[in-house]
């Protein structure tokens, strides 16, 4: 069974960055694309930015270019997101999701931009 | 405003046919296959349809996905009151550097 568990969401102030994990298992990890997509709270999904199974290949929604960074760490089955220059507008959702065409998902973890 | 065009909501009785649109252009569905995601209430989206029209292991026959030219359709038949659900369709857009986009959701009641 393929599981994919999403941490490291909480409450950040303006200006603030923040670092997601997501911890997959059931699959081989260092095959599979990998996705971060975000819903904001009574919004729909926006997929925020995806990374091929070797890193080489990236990819950023514009609203989080330059601010946003994906990496993994296929030894340890990772992925990651490290967030910085938090907007409130950034308030979300944050779901991992795997395989090209993400179908695979994680449940979530909450990201919280406030001051 | 989401680059995928999706209706707000749709509505049909039980035991009824109902088509959920999704309209693009040229640099995504015109040129790529479309997924769909159900996300029930307050769980994680579920990929339901890909490559337009294929069904993923454990997905029931009731849900069928189409494509043509720019634009994509998710049906459902036989529907049930589990399938009251948020429905997306997504693709690849070309355009730019190139990105994913979902479309603006459909809100799917059972009556």
């Amino acid at each position: 069974e393929v599981q994919l568990l999403e941490s490291g969401g909480g409450l950040v102030q303006p200006g603030g960055s923040l670092r997601l994990s997501c911890a997959v298992s059931g699959v081989t990890f260092s095959s599979q694309w990998m996705h971060w997509v975000r819903q904001a709270p009574g919004k729909g999904l926006m997929w925020v930015s995806r990374i091929s199974g070797d890193g080489t290949n990236i990819k950023y929604a514009d609203s989080v270019k330059g601010r946003f960074t994906i990496s993994r760490d296929n030894a340890k089955n990772t992925l990651y997101l490290q967030m910085s220059s938090l907007r409130v507008e950034d308030t979300a959702v944050y779901y991992c999701a795997a395989n090209g065409g993400m179908g695979y998902w994680g449940q979530g973890t909450l990201v919280t931009v406030s001051s | 405003q989401s680059v995928l065009s999706q209706p707000p909501s749709a509505s049909e009785t039980p035991g009824q046919r109902v088509t959920i649109s999704c309209s693009g252009s040229s640099s995504n569905i015109g040129l790529n296959s479309v997924n769909w995601y159900q996300q029930l209430p307050g769980t994680a989206p579920k990929l339901l349809i890909y490559s337009n029209n294929q069904r993923p292991s454990g997905v029931p026959d009731r849900f069928s996905g189409s494509k043509s030219g720019t634009s994509a359709s998710l049906a459902i038949s036989g529907l049930q009151s589990e399938d009251e659900a948020d429905y997306y369709c997504a693709t690849w857009d070309d355009s730019l550097n190139g990105f994913w986009v979902f479309g603006g959701g459909t809100k799917l009641t059972v009556l």
